[in-house]
């Protein structure tokens, strides 16, 4: 167990509709990451939160959103679902946002986009 | 920028025998490297890192890696495979700079062990 939660561990919706995934970081992290993974794209970057503030983005593309609230729990808003979208999306945190420090990661959410 | 290049998206030994995983980097800078191993419907579970102390680092499990900084690699190995190291197998590069640090993953070696 790594320490790092997410919500919910499936999730099965249609094209053109917005979820809502939740990940909360293990105690004392204060950077959270999320990533895609699929299986013609490998396990991709999407965008990265510190303290609350966005610091690094990646191919997240303009129909995903996230935020860092003040208790340090992230959300990551997937709006106008297509059927590519379908993957396992985690959730990684680390003590801080630099490059050595290891990031610990999350069980995932499995999202089906039907 | 920064990558990484796994050889072989599938790897098969036979239980006891050596576990060779390749990764390859490409960097710029002095890169940050870790391997993370998936068993099936897990998240990702850090096996061993690398940040420029020693160059051959142990991790859990059993598994050591190298930074060869010549060959530009970073090849993770297991003297004797046990079938619960059946896994998939990721090598990453964490993006230099700053309060940033996202990994830049390869795509992965499926590791099988046969009895």
């Amino acid at each position: 167990d790594s320490g790092v939660t997410q919500t919910p561990k499936h999730l099965i919706t249609a094209t053109g509709q917005r979820v809502t995934l939740r990940c909360s970081p293990r105690s004392g992290d204060l950077s959270v990451y999320w990533y895609q993974q699929s299986l013609d794209q490998g396990l991709q970057f999407l965008i990265q939160y510190y303290n609350g503030e966005e610091r690094a983005k990646g191919n997240i593309l303009e129909r995903f959103s996230a935020q860092q609230f003040p208790d340090l729990h992230s959300e990551l808003n997937l709006s106008s679902l297509e059927l590519g979208d379908s993957a396992l999306y985690f959730c990684a945190s680390s003590v801080a946002g630099g490059s050595p420090y290891e990031q610990y990661f999350g069980p995932g959410t499995r999202l089906t986009v039907t | 920028a920064q990558s990484v290049t796994q050889l072989g998206s599938h790897v098969s030994v036979s239980e006891g025998a050596l576990v060779l995983l390749r990764c390859n980097y490409s960097s710029s800078v002095p890169p940050y490297l870790f391997w993370y191993v998936q068993y099936p419907n897990q998240g990702l579970q850090l096996l061993l890192k690398y940040t420029s102390a020693a160059t051959l680092v142990k991790g859990i499990n059993g598994f050591e890696a190298e930074f060869k900084k010549s060959e530009t690699s970073f090849h993770l190995t297991k003297p004797s495979a046990h079938m619960s190291d059946a896994a998939e197998y990721f090598c990453a590069v964490s993006v230099y700079g700053g309060s940033q640090g996202n990994l830049i993953f390869g795509k992965g070696t499926k590791l099988s062990v046969k009895p």
